[in-house]
């Protein structure tokens, strides 16, 4: 069980849009629609942003969208914020009841 | 509001038992269907994938972790549980308890999460 490959880093200035990969395979990202995305603080534990690929938990604002194309799902952050700085991270269900976490991405904003 | 707390030994011997506590507030968890999880973090790295336990009690482990993993729950005190036996310091983490909403363990996701306790495997 491998974890799911994603960019260390990401960057973009305030305002602008920035968009992390998640890649797997057909035994997790590419065979199930139960992706989530996590925003994670130095420090802090991580943060739901978005379920079952696309969905949005209330308070997590529509800058955050997510998508899956075959084995690569996506997370979109639109009009970037300071408070955006941060690590995401992807997880999927996987084959045979387990769960795979992203390698993990930092977001600068510039 | 539901709210989770990790508890446990900040410092773990080579070879000895992890054992950690996530004490539950705001919601019982044996009701409703819920599943819920363990998941950790090494120092400066990623996310791992412990396991799960289901309300009813049924477990799920990683593989990589499988024979190592002991995951229970006691609702009489609303806490859930994980051993984790013969550590070694590749098990030096951030230990992360979650609840996973979603109707099947495969439609879940992990929210809300407790603060995490980190535990250092040293001699």
């Amino acid at each position: 069980q491998s974890a799911l490959t994603q960019p260390p880093s990401a960057s973009g200035s305030p305002g602008q849009s920035v968009t992390i990969s998640c890649t797997g395979t057909s035994g997790d990202v590419g065979g199930y629609n139960y992706i989530s995305w996590y925003q994670q603080h130095p420090g802090k534990a991580p943060k739901l942003m978005i379920f079952e690929v696309r969905k949005r938990p209330s308070g997590v604002p529509d800058r955050f969208s997510g998508s899956k194309s075959g084995n690569t799902a996506s997370l979109t952050i639109s009009g970037l914020q300071a408070d955006d700085e941060a690590d995401y991270y992807c997880s999927s269900y996987a084959n045979r009841n387990s769960f795979v976490f992203g390698t993990g991405t930092k977001v600068t904003v510039l | 509001q539901l709210h989770l707390q990790e508890s446990g030994p900040g410092l773990v011997k080579p070879s000895e038992t992890l054992a950690l506590t996530c004490t539950v507030s705001g919601g019982f968890i044996s009701s409703s269907s819920y599943y819920w999880g363990w998941i950790r973090q090494p120092p400066g790295m990623g996310l791992e994938w412990i396991g799960s336990i289901y309300s009813s009690g049924s477990t799920y482990q990683n593989p990589s972790l499988r024979s190592r993993v002991i995951i229970s729950a006691d609702t009489s005190k609303n806490q859930l549980s994980l051993k984790l036996r013969s550590v070694t310091a590749a098990d030096t983490a951030v230990y992360f308890c979650a609840r996973q909403g979603g109707q099947q363990l495969a439609e879940s996701w992990f929210d809300p999460w407790g603060q995490g306790t980190l535990v250092t495997v040293s001699s």
